[in-house]
């Protein structure tokens, strides 16, 4: 049982353009939601956070926005660029037993110049 | 501040084995996680430590374990390995400021076991 999900494996943009990026849970007890930014053969970097009480958190070209009703996450990238090629996971923090941490399968995000 | 750090980076051990990683957090973060990372099943999450004492565990066998020291630093053990263990394992230490977690990850430890 997967309680977090990112239903399009890829996602092709334009470099300039917006890039949204989607992330589906089912559990209401995370208490943060968080997105990565992968390379391979690395570690994945961590970009942006949220808190499961506020519904948006913004951080220079990254929005993270959070639909507690529809429990749906996105990553917003404006503009997109080049080197925001990568793969992205968003991942969901549980502080307590109530829910086990989780991260998504990832989307691969590729920026055409 | 130095990243997470993790020893040693590479790792072969035989079947029935038994192996012990290290985490070095962040300095000033109190809460260190450990992820399994293999091509199969993405990032599982594994358990999670805050102040030496074990806050959240995930779905993994009790021969999976960890432990965390005063200075945050924090070992995990494998004991009777199995070939699907093989892995990278990631540890991530975090901090939790006012309404925003930051987590950030080590370079991992591959494990090879044959």
């Amino acid at each position: 049982d997967q309680q977090v999900k990112q239903n399009s494996p890829s996602l092709s943009v334009q470099e300039g353009r917006i890039s949204i990026l989607n992330c589906d849970y089912t559990n209401s007890m995370f208490d943060y939601f968080l997105w990565y930014k992968k390379y391979p053969a690395e570690g994945p970097t961590f970009l942006i956070s949220i808190s499961s009480i506020k519904d948006k958190n913004e951080d220079g070209r990254f929005t993270v926005f959070l639909n507690k009703s529809a429990k749906h996450l996105s990553l917003h990238i404006v503009p997109s660029q080049p080197g925001d090629s990568a793969v992205y996971f968003c991942a969901a923090i549980a502080l307590t037993n109530a829910g086990k941490s989780t991260f998504g399968d990832g989307t691969t995000l590729t920026v055409k110049p | 501040k130095a990243g997470v750090t993790q020893t040693p980076r590479y790792l072969i051990k035989t079947r029935g084995q038994q192996v012990t990683l290290s985490c070095s957090p962040i300095s000033g973060h109190r809460s260190v996680s450990w992820y399994q990372q293999t091509p199969g099943q993405g990032l599982q999450f594994l358990f999670e430590y805050f102040s030496e004492t074990q806050r959240n565990k995930g779905n993994f066998p009790g021969r999976f374990s960890g432990r965390q020291f005063s200075n945050s630093r924090s070992e995990m053990n494998v004991s009777t390995l199995e070939l699907g263990d093989s892995a990278l394992y990631l540890c991530a230490s975090s901090l939790v400021e006012g309404l925003k977690l930051a987590q950030y990850f080590g370079p991992g430890t591959r494990l090879l076991v044959l």
